[in-house]
């Protein structure tokens, strides 16, 4: 089945720690996004990548980074300068119809 | 800057009521319009999307355009219980693949 994989589920950060948050897809789509959502806050865009090797800052883009070395992968590195992550996080592709999201990984910060 | 704006609600409806939940936006230039469904800690599904003036429907989902109020709605009929979520609704600029989304409605269908 073609879809997005986001890994992992739940992800707990410490204090100065960076984490890296997995976002692949098998869907052939060349536009990725990384999205973060706060209760009440809706959908914030953080970067979003229409071709491999090129990336674009979104909204929110401070305190992370991302890479896109292949068409299927978007991982997205949340480091130590951002400093309130806890966050449910979202990646999707864009499918010609609006956007497939994955499933969301979950971040806390411990 | 383009925005969507949406009532936070919550919006409550009896069960087998027409829910209407509602949307605005500031972009003319929007073309493409999508509705999404979220549940609680889940990820949002689109469930309908429309790009001309006037109604679209598929199945109790009836999505209404109106470019010139810049006003898009998305009507649920015999609502059930199932139906309980916060719904988003997007945009979608002419030659962009960037959708922008509302802050959503959260629906509350009441058996």
């Amino acid at each position: 089945d073609g879809g997005i994989t986001q890994s992992p589920k739940y992800l707990f950060r410490k204090e100065g720690q960076n984490v890296t948050l997995s976002c692949e897809q098998n869907l052939n789509h060349d536009a990725m996004y990384w999205y973060r959502q706060d209760p009440g806050q809706g959908l914030r865009l953080i970067y979003y990548s229409q071709i491999v090797n090129d990336f674009q800052k979104g909204d929110i883009a401070e305190g992370y980074s991302v890479s896109r070395e292949k068409k299927e992968s978007f991982p997205l590195t949340v480091t130590s300068a951002q400093k309130n992550p806890t966050a449910f996080y979202l990646c999707a592709s864009y499918s010609g119809f609006g956007y497939t999201f994955g499933s969301g990984t979950r971040l806390t910060v411990v | 800057q383009k925005e969507v704006e949406q009532n936070s609600g919550p919006l409550s409806v009896p069960e087998g009521a027409i829910a209407s939940l509602n949307c605005t936006y500031s972009d003319r230039g929007s073309q493409s319009f999508f509705w999404y469904r979220q549940y609680s800690g889940k990820s949002p599904e689109l469930i309908m999307f429309i790009y001309s003036n006037g109604d679209k429907e598929d199945g109790r989902f009836t999505a209404q355009l109106n470019k010139a109020s810049q006003y898009v709605s998305l009507l649920i009929r015999d609502s059930q219980p199932s139906d309980s979520a916060t719904y988003l609704c997007a945009s979608q600029g002419a030659g962009s693949y960037q959708l922008t989304f509302g802050k959503g409605t959260k629906l509350s269908v009441i058996p």
